[in-house]
């Protein structure tokens, strides 16, 4: 079995903060992708960043950054400097060797301005 | 342009009527998804498919029906038997893990059913 945990339902921090969007994965798979996703208000799904299993280096996309630690199936999403445009439902999501797609339930992001 | 088009945007039925929801892929991606989302929810996995002709339940299949006879078409179907069929579907589709990049699902923008 697959699973995909974001414990953090609603987040709200103010414009210009720091917010980090935890994501633990569950897998018995060796090989597997990890993917973070945004849903604006419109509804369809943005890709943002994928990761595989055998790549733990971390990475940092302007203000966005992702850490990857398998030590603890851990993949976290870093916003730095929040704007009111990052205000969206972020979701993470687990790949794995017969290609189910599972996502976690999504942590809903407010910045306040 | 290359994308994945669901239709219609928003469908009405009335309960007890089964609904098909269209899915197609100019992509050529061999991998296609569904998924339903409800309000303030996260997306759970209705089927799978990762080759024509072949399919898997995901994690909520009771009460949807799918085919795959084209690679660019993975359309679901909502029966009568699926006890609360109002909330928002979307479809996706991707490469498989044979490629070890661009392994990432591409949405459509998703129907809204309302069964009244």
């Amino acid at each position: 079995a697959q699973k995909v945990t974001q414990a953090q339902t609603e987040i709200s921090v103010v414009e210009k903060e720091d917010v980090t969007l935890d994501c633990v994965y569950e897998t018995r798979d060796t090989t597997y992708y990890l993917f973070w996703y945004k849903q604006p208000p419109s509804g369809e799904l943005v890709f943002l960043i994928r990761r595989n299993s055998f790549d733990e280096q971390n990475e940092i996309s302007g203000r966005y950054s992702w850490n990857f630690q398998k030590s603890t199936s851990s993949f976290n999403f870093t916003i730095t400097a929040s704007q009111v445009v990052d205000s969206a439902v972020y979701f993470c999501a687990l790949k794995t060797g017969n290609e189910k797609l599972t996502f976690g339930t999504g942590t809903r992001l407010t910045i306040i301005p | 342009d290359g994308g994945i088009t669901q239709s219609p945007k928003y469908l009405f039925r009335k309960e007890g009527q089964n609904v098909t929801l269209s899915c197609e892929q100019n992509l050529n991606h061999d991998a296609m998804y569904w998924y339903r989302q409800d309000p303030g929810q996260g997306l759970r996995l209705i089927y799978y498919s990762q080759i024509v002709n072949d399919f898997q339940k995901g994690d909520i299949a009771e009460g949807y029906s799918v085919s795959r006879e084209k690679k660019e078409s993975f359309p679901l179907t909502v029966t009568s038997a699926q006890k609360n069929p109002t909330a928002f579907y979307l479809c996706a589709s991707s490469m498989t893990q044979g490629f070890r990049e661009n392994t990432e699902a591409f949405f459509g923008q998703g129907t809204r059913l309302t069964v009244v």
